[in-house]
């Protein structure tokens, strides 16, 4: 089955400067590449998602890029702000064929210092 | 409200009992996953049903652990003779089908074996 790596546990970045956060997934089939935000006390929430046809996708300060050759896919957050500290989980799903399974990454506690 | 419910949301039980965490999923989503959070961990994948397939339980821990959908709508995980360490936040999600759709989380089950 899909197996995600994620790096790093912990993450602490000065309030305006950029975080980054990697992915590796096993599974060559997979195609659909989700980042989950969790605050302290909630479920996870979707952030931004990519599918396998595209290398990046932006959404304002938030963008991923994903390298399906090298089976690896990041998170970039710019200009840092205090509400961006929480845990991301990336998650890597393939969807065709009969499987839909969705397997998540172990989580980054990214810290914003004020 | 349209997301998915989970319940209770908070459980406290003795060693050796038995419990049973509900999920109400999003109305007409096909998919659902069941996921454990143990303290400051990764989302750990427990079972997955998609439709009417035989679902995925390739995650579940032990024997212990069980879970149904009825009528492709509720699912109910059922954990027997509780141990200490699976006090974790079991968290649910749905999902609309099988093409890279969105997965949208309840704020899950805290359950504390005592």
């Amino acid at each position: 089955g899909e197996n995600v790596e994620q790096h790093p546990s912990t993450l602490s970045v000065q309030e305006g400067d950029s975080a980054v956060i990697k992915c590796t997934y096993s599974d060559s089939a997979s195609n659909y590449f989700p980042w989950y935000k969790q605050e302290l006390g909630k479920g996870p929430q979707l952030i931004i998602d990519i599918r396998s046809n595209v290398g990046e996708k932006k959404d304002q300060r938030i963008a991923v890029t994903l390298n399906k050759t090298a089976k690896h896919f990041s998170l970039h957050i710019t200009e840092t702000q205090p509400e961006d500290s929480a845990v991301y989980f990336c998650a890597a799903s393939n969807t065709g064929g009969g499987a839909d399974g969705l397997t998540f990454g172990k989580g980054t506690h990214l810290i914003i210092q004020p | 409200g349209a997301g998915v419910s989970q319940s209770p949301s908070n459980k406290v039980t003795e060693k050796g009992k038995d419990v049973e965490l509900r999920c109400d999923p999003i109305s007409g989503h096909t998919a659902l996953y069941w996921y454990r959070q143990s303290l400051g961990q990764g989302l750990e994948f427990l079972i997955y049903f998609q439709g009417n397939s035989a679902p995925d339980k390739s995650g579940l821990p032990s024997d212990r652990f069980s879970a149904e959908r009825t009528g492709g709508s509720v699912s109910t995980l059922t954990i027997q003779r509780t141990q200490q360490e699976d006090s974790a936040v079991y968290l649910c999600a749905s999902r609309a089908g099988r093409s890279n759709t969105e997965a949208f989380f309840g704020q899950g089950t805290r359950l504390t074996v005592v």
